[in-house]
């Protein structure tokens, strides 16, 4: 069976470290890899989302970017966090190639307080 | 937008009621999948409609799909305590390919009071 790992679970940051999540799954081979970003009481926001290992595509621009540097693991980061990064963060994973329907599964979330 | 958009933001019932919630979009779609989310936890699947079916069934969970009016509900029939968490709906839009790409709703607020 398939598991998608996330850590930490929360972290609290100053305003202007790194930031480096990391999103890892198990059991499958070539999956689809997103991160997502969740305000309180809001929707998810699509960051990045990656098929493949060094392919990474950004909806949004921000101050964060993505890596894929093996095939089942996904990492987040930014150089000089601000106080608008401050948000629940979701890994999500899909079935690559042949994965029709895209059903995504989801990682427990990071939570990240930047002061 | 091509984003879904529910309704309502928010919903509380008693449990052994049925709870229903709403799903607009603009967008073409291959399917339209509802989740649900704890606080404070990732987003769990819990039912995928296609776009050539109108209605289906798992356990409790009932979702109904009018392509024609760009629409689906969920209905949760005699609602537990534990139902209580946020539900979305999602959809896979013509253009996603192969990218698993989902648009997700803001989502529904659902309490189930004991």
């Amino acid at each position: 069976s398939q598991t998608i790992h996330q850590w930490p679970a929360t972290l609290v940051q100053p305003v202007g470290s790194p930031l480096s999540l990391e999103c890892t799954v198990e059991g499958t081979s070539n999956p689809n890899l997103y991160w997502y970003r969740q305000a309180a009481g809001r929707g998810l926001q699509l960051l990045f989302y990656s098929v493949g290992i060094g392919q990474i595509s950004s909806e949004v621009p921000q101050n964060l970017s993505a890596s894929r540097p093996q095939d089942r693991q996904f990492i987040l980061s930014s150089k000089k966090l601000l106080l608008s990064d401050s948000g629940f963060y979701l890994c999500a994973w899909s079935w690559g190639i042949g994965g029709a329907d895209n059903e995504q599964f989801f990682g427990p979330g990071t939570r990240l307080t930047v002061l | 937008s091509q984003q879904g958009e529910e309704d309502p933001q928010a919903l509380s019932i008693q449990e052994g009621e049925n709870a229903t919630m709403n799903c607009s979009y603009k967008t073409s779609i291959n399917n339209l999948q509802w989740y649900r989310q704890n606080s404070g936890r990732g987003l769990v699947h819990l039912i995928l409609i296609r776009s050539n079916e109108r209605e289906k069934h798992s356990g409790r969970l009932r979702v109904t799909l009018d392509t024609s009016k760009k629409s689906s509900s969920l209905l949760i029939t005699a609602s537990r305590a534990a139902d209580t968490a946020s539900y979305f709906c999602a959809l896979k839009s013509h253009g996603s390919g192969n990218t698993g790409k989902l648009i997700f709703g803001q989502g529904t607020t659902l309490q189930v009071k004991p």
